[in-house]
């Protein structure tokens, strides 16, 4: 199985900054990699897909790099909207593994 | 737009056997790939396996002594049973649809509370 370890587990922020989740695979994905954000008591919503691909309807200030191993979420000027965690998960092979999520709380 | 919606008992005991539905409304399951996908408590997400239309499934070797998917195309709808659960099988069981790229989810349930216990 590919691991997928994310940090930090959790951060906190204000509204306005820029934070950075960083996503690492056990072994190569290309850009197999896609980055969810989940709210309590919902299902998980897709941000970015291969690595760096913005969902349609996402806003701009979400945007994804990386390949192979290492890849980073970063959100841009945060909205009170932002706080929430996020996972990130390959899809490279099976079984589809996620990382252990970051949430991301208000300072 | 296409919908899932979980349904199932939501009390296991343990050794029983979990058995949740998906149905789905606004589109085909003739197509496309269906998950399962399993959050415990306060923890991170759990991929269980997929279905296809065609009855061709993948499990998480994890659980692939336990778990079974299966696909009802006249009802539209695709099912899970775990067996033998314990209190670590105590999760939100969520199914999702495989869009375009398969791996990659486009459409996801609500998802339902499983809670195992005596």
């Amino acid at each position: 199985d590919i691991q997928m370890t994310q940090s930090p587990s959790s951060l906190s922020a204000s509204v306005g900054d820029t934070i950075t989740i960083t996503c690492r695979a056990s072994q190569g994905i290309n850009s197999w990699l896609t980055w969810y954000q989940q709210k309590p008591e919902k299902a998980p919503k897709s941000l970015i897909y291969a690595a760096s691909n913005l969902q349609s309807g996402v806003p701009s200030r979400f945007s994804g790099s990386g390949s192979g191993t290492d890849f980073t979420l970063t959100i841009s000027s945060l909205q009170p909207e932002d706080f929430a965690t996020y996972y990130c998960q390959q899809y490279n092979s099976y079984p589809l593994t996620f990382g252990g999520g970051t949430k991301v709380e208000i300072k | 737009q296409v919908q899932l919606q979980e349904s199932g008992p939501g009390l296991v005991k343990p050794s029983e056997t979990l058995s949740l539905t998906c149905t789905v409304s606004g589109g085909s399951i003739s197509a496309n790939y269906w998950t399962w996908i399993r959050q415990p408590p306060g923890k991170g997400l759990e991929w269980i396996g997929y279905v296809h239309y065609s009855g061709t499934t993948n499990y998480n070797p994890s659980l692939k002594s336990r778990v079974s998917i299966s696909v009802d195309t006249s009802r539209n709808q695709f099912s899970l049973k775990l067996r033998s659960v314990t209190a670590a099988d105590t999760a939100v069981y969520y199914c999702a649809r495989d869009g375009d790229t398969v791996g990659l989810f486009d459409y996801w349930g609500q998802g339902t509370v499983v809670t195992v216990c005596s």
